[in-house]
C-alpha cells in the first residue's frame, strides 16, 4: 500500500494549461480505471474533481479533465484561473476495497 | 443539502482512546458505503477505513488494523471510528466521506469539515 507518486509542485500562468501526473503500479492505477482527483484549498476539506479516470461530477468546470496511460493517471487543468491555486490529490482503487492516495501536488498560479 | 459533520476529536495521550462520530444528513445514509480519511498536519491524505451499507464488510489500512474500528448506525444516520492504542503518528485531521452505493468504485463526495485528533503527552 505505497502512496502514489505525484510531483510536489507545478505552476502556470493564468490562461495556460498544466498537467499533474500520478504514478502507481500494476496493482492499483494500472489495474483499474478507478482514479479520482481532489482539490483542496488551505484549511478546507477536499473536493471531488474527477472520478473513474475522466468523469466530472456535476458542477465541476470542464476546464478539468482526466486521463490514464498504463500505470500513470493525469489531471489537466486548462485556462488556468487564480482560484485553481490549491493542492491536488489523486486516489486509486487498489483492490479489496483498499484506496491509496498520492502525496499531493501544490499548484501555483503565477 | 448533503452534509457530513464530524465530532469527537481532541487531545489524547499516547496509548489512549477516542471515538469519532460523523452525522450525515440530506441523503439516504443507509444506501452508501462510508469512509474515514485522515490528513496529518502539513501532509497528504491517507485512506483509513471504510464500511459497507449494512456494516457487514469493513476494511482498514494496515497501520490501523487491530487498533481502529469503523462502525455505523443507520437508524441514527451516523458513522463512527473507535480509535484505541493511539500513537503520535495518528495525529491528524480525520474526515468522514461518502462513497458510492456500489462496490468497485472509487470516489469520496462529499467530505465533512474534519475533526482534529492530537496524540501527545
Amino acid at each position: 500500500q505505497s502512496a502514489l507518486t505525484q510531483p510536489a509542485s507545478v505552476s502556470g500562468s493564468p490562461g495556460q494549461s498544466i498537467t499533474i501526473s500520478c504514478t502507481g503500479t500494476s496493482s492499483d492505477v494500472g489495474s483499474y480505471n478507478l482514479v479520482s482527483w481532489y482539490q483542496q484549498h488551505p484549511g478546507k476539506a477536499p473536493k471531488l474533481m474527477i472520478y473513474e479516470g475522466s468523469k466530472r461530477p456535476s458542477g465541476v468546470s470542464n476546464r478539468f479533465s482526466g486521463s490514464k496511460s498504463g500505470n500513470t493517471a493525469s489531471l489537466t487543468i486548462s485556462g488556468l484561473q487564480a482560484e485553481d491555486e490549491a493542492d491536488y490529490y489523486c486516489c486509486s482503487y487498489a483492490g479489496s476495497s483498499f484506496r491509496v492516495f498520492g502525496g499531493g501536488t501544490k499548484l501555483t498560479v503565477l | 443539502e448533503v452534509q457530513l459533520v464530524e465530532s469527537g476529536g481532541g487531545l489524547v495521550q499516547p496509548g489512549g482512546s477516542l471515538r469519532l462520530s460523523c452525522a450525515a444528513s440530506g441523503f439516504t445514509f443507509s444506501s452508501y458505503w462510508m469512509s474515514w480519511v485522515r490528513q496529518a498536519p502539513g501532509k497528504g491524505l491517507e485512506w483509513v477505513a471504510n464500511i459497507k451499507q449494512d456494516g457487514s464488510e469493513k476494511y482498514y489500512v494496515d497501520s490501523v488494523k487491530g487498533r481502529f474500528t469503523i462502525s455505523r448506525d443507520n437508524a441514527k444516520n451516523s458513522l463512527y471510528l473507535q480509535m484505541n492504542s493511539l500513537r503520535a503518528e495518528d495525529t491528524a485531521v480525520y474526515y468522514c466521506a461518502r462513497e458510492s452505493e456500489w462496490e468497485l468504485t472509487n470516489w469520496f463526495d462529499p467530505w465533512g469539515q474534519g475533526t482534529l485528533v492530537t496524540v501527545s503527552s
